[in-house]
């Protein structure tokens, strides 16, 4: 059974610049969301992707976005990158989109803007 | 929206010793989930407990959903334990982990 897997590892971007991270859910899950967690704090829901579609958003401006693909793996894409938006981006894929599935990590990209 | 909290926000151990963290969560919850995060970042699943105690080896956790808490045990602490540790929520309403602030948990040799 393969695990979440997420790419690249690093980044380092300039402030304007965009940006876009790649995650390959677990085996048999079809839904994949995606946290950002910045220095000392826990993750924060950026959204979800189930059937390609956006299954719900946390507090995140426009400039996030992401797609799924056919084979449930997704994109997050950050237009206009700001210092602040430099943190490990998480995916996380779970067997479905309702309460309560167990989610699973991918091992993050780190990104910096500078 | 939930509320997670976790206490305490640092702990040092001893190898060898035990230790109890606490999550305290604001509403009723569908999922509750432990993790643990190494130093690369990644989270690694430690349990997915709504409710009642479940252990694995060294560790085991209770989560007691009616008055909205959970309890994470190490026992026979290692300094490959040493890291932030996550308890996280979905509730009825929403989709999404709501995450607490972790508590970071250093054991020395």
């Amino acid at each position: 059974e393969t695990g979440v897997t997420q790419s690249p590892t690093h980044l380092i971007k300039t402030r304007g610049q965009q940006v876009t991270l790649r995650c390959s859910s677990q085996s048999g899950h079809n839904t994949v969301s995606w946290y950002q967690q910045a220095l000392g704090q826990g993750p924060q829901f950026i959204f979800q992707y189930y059937r390609e579609e956006e299954n719900g958003r946390g507090n995140f401006p426009p400039r996030f976005s992401g797609l799924q693909f056919p084979n449930y793996s997704s994109e997050l894409n950050v237009n206009a990158l700001e210092l602040d938006d430099s943190a490990l981006y998480l995916c996380a894929s779970s067997l479905g989109t309702s309460v309560g599935y167990e989610q699973y990590f991918g091992p993050g990209t780190r990104l910096t803007v500078t | 929206g939930i509320q997670v909290e976790q206490s305490p926000p640092d702990l040092i151990l001893q190898e060898g010793a035990n230790s109890t963290l606490r999550c305290n969560f604001s509403d009723s919850v569908n999922n509750l989930q432990w993790f643990h995060q190494n130093p690369w970042g990644q989270l690694i699943n430690l349990f997915y407990i709504p409710s009642g105690t479940k252990q694995n080896g060294r560790l085991s956790a209770t989560t007691v959903a009616t008055e909205r808490y959970s309890l994470l045990y190490i026992s026979s602490s290692q300094t490959t334990d040493s890291g932030v540790y996550f308890c996280a929520v979905d509730d009825y309403n929403d989709y999404k982990l709501s995450f607490g602030a972790g508590t970071t948990v250093t054991v020395r040799a």
